[in-house]
């Protein structure tokens, strides 16, 4: 149980383009979310927590209007990177839980690449 | 800022034999501990977890160990197998079990020798 999809597993785009990376909990609903990036041979860092029905809460130094987020149901949450520049290529991961003291389980990431 | 670090980069072990990786965390009022295990392109995947007021959890060939005294969290891996090489991470919590994100450790590179 508790298994978290992630789509696309890859992307290469052109800079300027925006992206829409969907997480999904496929098993179980997820009333919060969260979002993390990360960069080659370094750790996850937390970008933001994703809140069904509610406004993203986004972690310090995490541009809001850069990285949309939208949880619009317990199975779904969605992150925009838009206006995506070469900076932005990283390797994007998404996590959730199915219960309150339970661990977080993740998703297997998206390796986004802006040309 | 307050963060969990890990005192080896990479660790060598034969197979068969058992590993010990390391975590030191900075943040007293983190409550909650976890170790994740990623293999190269994939998230990281649930090892075992340990709340504060205990301080030894034992799942399958794996044993977490947490000392309060010294923040300090390790990892112990039994007979180790070539399925174990992986970066391992462990990382905090505070609010009592994953209400908000998690903060991550460095990691530790584990590379199982035939």
């Amino acid at each position: 149980g508790a298994v978290v999809s992630q789509h696309p597993s890859r992307v290469i785009c052109k800079s300027g383009t925006s992206v829409k990376i969907e997480c999904r909990s496929l098993d179980f609903q997820a009333t919060t979310m969260f979002w993390y990036r990360q960069f080659p041979k370094q750790s996850l860092m937390l970008m933001a927590t994703s809140n069904e029905g509610s406004k993203a809460t986004y972690e310090q130094g995490v541009e809001k209007d850069k990285f949309l987020i939208n949880h619009a149901s317990l199975t779904l949450s969605t992150l925009t990177v838009t206006s995506a520049h070469p900076e932005d290529s990283s390797f994007y991961i998404c996590s959730a839980r199915d219960w309150y003291n339970q661990p977080q389980h993740f998703g297997d990431g998206t390796r986004l690449s802006i040309l | 800022g307050e963060s969990v670090g890990l005192h080896l980069p990479t660790l060598s072990v034969q197979e068969g034999d058992n590993s010990i990786i390391n975590c030191a965390y900075s943040n007293s009022a983190s409550d909650y501990f976890i170790w994740y295990k990623q293999e190269s392109g994939k998230g990281p995947q649930f090892i075992i977890d340990i709340r504060s007021n205990m301080d030894k959890r034992q799942g399958q060939r794996v044993t977490v160990l947490l000392n309060k005294t010294v923040k300090h969290l390790s990892l112990q891996i039994a007979a180790t197998q070539p399925g174990d090489s992986a970066v391992y991470f462990c990382a905090e919590n505070m609010g009592g079990g994953g209400a908000d994100g998690l903060t991550f450790g460095k990691g530790t590179h584990l590379i199982i020798q035939p």
